[in-house]
């Protein structure tokens, strides 16, 4: 059972192409999260937002470009990618007060592969 | 820095065999920890949480104790099944910043 859905489940696209993930949170949560997983590696952390304002970008390239339009929305936007953007790349929600953040909930991810 | 170490994979069990999956970590301030669980071609899911010292978080026959004298957080189940197969992640969260540890990775046979 989860409370963040992710949508589509599997993408295909070349590099020239442009294309958008969604994730949408059902949980009440005001911050969202975009995680990066690729074979073989940890678990990295893109985007943070919190109350809609973009908290945290760890030196994502641009052809990366989020956007949360309210609280229970967020977008990845993917433009020109490379073939090593291929990953599962996973959104998350949590509920933050003061500075404190709960437990994050997680989608069940987008299967990106980039030609 | 703050960090997450756990075992490092992959671990072949047989069924019904007992499992630890050990979880060290390195935090500033009093952590909330976790373990959660990825099947394949899922995302993660919290599999259980604690949240102070001498706490047990339990589900679905797993458990794990915050232990803060020793900094750890190991996971343990008395008698696998092969539905158990998966990657299982040790994380924390400090302030609202989260923690992952890089997965172990678990086959239970028959």
């Amino acid at each position: 059972e989860t409370g963040v859905t992710q949508t589509p489940r599997h993408l295909v696209m070349g590099m020239t192409n442009k294309k958008s993930l969604k994730c949408e949170q059902h949980l009440g949560h005001n911050a969202m999260y975009w995680y990066k997983q690729s074979a073989k590696k940890p678990l990295e952390l893109m985007f943070v937002y919190n109350f809609k304002e973009q908290t945290e970008n760890n030196s994502v390239p641009s052809r990366f470009s989020p956007e949360c339009p309210n609280s229970s929305h967020l977008f990845l936007h993917l433009h020109t990618l490379q073939p090593e953007d291929s990953a599962l790349y996973l959104c998350a929600s949590s509920q933050e007060d003061r500075g404190r953040a709960d437990t994050q909930y997680f989608g069940p991810g987008t299967r990106l592969t980039v030609l | 820095g703050d960090s997450v170490t756990q075992m490092e994979g992959p671990v072949t069990l047989s069924e019904e065999a007992f499992l630890t999956i050990n979880c060290t970590y390195t935090a500033t301030g009093y952590p909330s920890l976790f373990w959660y669980v990825q099947y394949p071609g899922e995302g993660l899911q919290l599999l259980l949480k604690a949240t102070k010292a001498d706490d047990k978080g339990s589900n679905k026959g797993f458990e794990a104790t915050y232990r803060k004298e020793t900094t750890s957080f190991h996971l343990e189940k008395g008698s696998v099944q092969v539905s158990d197969s998966a990657v299982y992640f040790c994380a924390f969260v400090t302030g609202n910043q989260f923690y992952f540890g890089t997965g172990t990775s678990l086959t239970v046979i028959p």
